[in-house]
């Protein structure tokens, strides 16, 4: 049964530049959230898609755009990128009606 | 003052000792309770999940949890090497579809 994978799992991108990341959740799961987590820091919460619609949004600005397709996969993408914008991007799925989360390996954005 | 707050350390014990580690809370809405193990480069793994106050022991671990007060606490038996990671504390307000809001995690090292 494969859990919940990410890619690409590196990719070094330069300011200004546009992002895109992608994730199949767990088996099962229906329901896809994506995490910023910066060096040193917990997992922040970015958004959540079920039903291919973004459910809730963290305190994120708008460059940060998602989406979910038919089969559940997502993609994360991240426009006009900053320095700030480098850390590990985690996505994370679940079964809606439960919380507990697994999480993919992520990928790992450097912004120069 | 953030929502989660939770000692960095790190926190260094020898192979076989109590581990104590501890996070406290101000959202009294939180209901679901999570701690996740990160090892170094990976995405966060599930080690236990619980809903409101109690305890809850899975093998060498134990997840207390203390509304009351909002502290939340895991406990690890006969610690092992293998148990050098970061452990992150989770909540959240609702089961399956709201937001899930971590600590910044504790280092810990197992030392044999």
């Amino acid at each position: 049964d494969a859990g919940v994978t990410q890619s690409p799992t590196h990719l070094i991108k330069t300011r200004g530049q546009q992002v895109t990341l992608r994730c199949s959740p767990k088996s099962g799961h229906d329901t896809v959230s994506w995490y910023q987590q910066a060096l040193g820091q917990g997992p922040q919460f970015i958004f959540q898609y079920y039903e291919e619609e973004e459910r809730q949004r963290g305190n994120f600005p708008d460059r940060f755009s998602g989406h979910q397709f038919p089969n559940y996969s997502s993609e994360l993408n991240v426009n006009a990128l900053l320095l700030g914008d480098s850390a590990l991007y985690l996505c994370a799925s679940n079964i809606r009606d439960t919380g507990e989360l697994f999480f993919g390996e992520g990928s790992r954005l450097t912004v120069l | 003052q953030k929502e989660v707050e939770q000692d960095p350390g790190p926190l260094s014990v020898p192979e076989g000792a109590i581990v104590s580690l501890n996070c406290t809370y101000s959202n009294s809405a939180f209901q679901y309770f999570m701690w996740y193990r990160q090892y170094s480069r990976k995405g966060p793994e599930l080690l236990m999940y619980t809903y409101s106050s109690g305890n809850k022991e899975d093998g060498r671990f134990t997840a207390q949890v203390d509304k009351s007060s909002k502290y939340i606490s895991l406990f690890i038996r006969d610690s092992q090497p293998s148990d050098s990671a970061t452990y992150l504390c989770a909540m959240s307000e609702s089961g399956g579809y709201q937001k899930v809001t971590f600590g910044t995690g504790t280092k810990l090292q197992v030392i044999p």
